[in-house]
């Protein structure tokens, strides 16, 4: 089954840029889709299509791919952007998740 | 609005049955691929189930042949039966829709705010 890899964790200080990273065995036609997940609440898309922003979400989020990995960009990270960020591919009609990297803001 | 509610969660015992209902309002549950999607206490997100809009099912290895997904136009609901629960069952289970009719992507774009159900 396809598996995706993020890290386990992510630490900067305010207003750095944040990278999370998410690991696949090529992408090929999958669209990476990216969400971000407060405590104690649901997940909210930030990231779709690999690199489209969701209306309502912040123009420093952003999103890119390459052949194995997808990557989340943070420019500029906030206080409030600290929460545990999923990567989301679908394969042969199944939904697959990466483990999750939280972020902590310093 | 466009939202979700979920309901139906509770505790149960294991071997036992529950089924989930996810209110939806603002859109039709007919024309979207619906999804469930599942959190154990402090653990990721893991996929369970989809439907889409031709009636079509597919399950995750770990429910299949147990769960079943559903949904009632005439209510704008869709359910979840759950039976055969294991103590691995434990979990927040969330009602989802992927956005194709929004986004033109199959990105999962609106979450409800989860039910909790317990094995034990």
């Amino acid at each position: 089954s396809y598996e995706l890899t993020q890290p386990h964790s992510v630490s900067l200080d305010l207003g750095q840029t944040a990278r999370i990273t998410c690991g696949g065995d090529g992408f090929g036609t999958k669209h990476v889709h990216w969400y971000q997940q407060r405590p104690g609440q649901a997940p909210v898309l930030v990231i779709y299509g690999d690199s489209n922003r969701p209306s309502g979400i912040p123009e420093r989020f952003s999103g890119s791919i390459s052949r194995n990995t997808a990557t989340l960009t943070i420019t500029g990270a906030q206080v409030g952007d600290e929460a545990v960020y999923f990567c989301q591919v679908w394969d042969s009609s199944t939904a697959v998740f990466g483990g999750g990297t939280k972020l902590t803001v310093l | 609005e466009v939202q979700l509610v979920e309901s139906g969660g509770g505790v149960v015992l294991p071997g036992g049955s529950l089924r989930l209902s996810c209110a939806a309002s603002g859109f039709t549950v007919r024309g979207d691929y619906m999804t469930w999607v599942r959190q154990a206490p402090g653990m990721g997100l893991e996929w369970v189930s989809i439907i889409y809009a031709n009636d079509g099912t597919y399950y995750g290895d770990s429910v299949r042949g147990r769960f079943t997904i559903s949904r009632d136009s005439s209510k704008n609901t869709l359910y979840l039966q759950m039976n055969s629960l294991r103590a691995d069952d434990a979990a927040v289970y969330y009602c989802a829709r992927v956005g194709l009719n929004v986004l033109g992507h199959d990105a999962i774009d609106l979450w409800g705010r989860g039910t909790l159900v317990t094995v034990s």
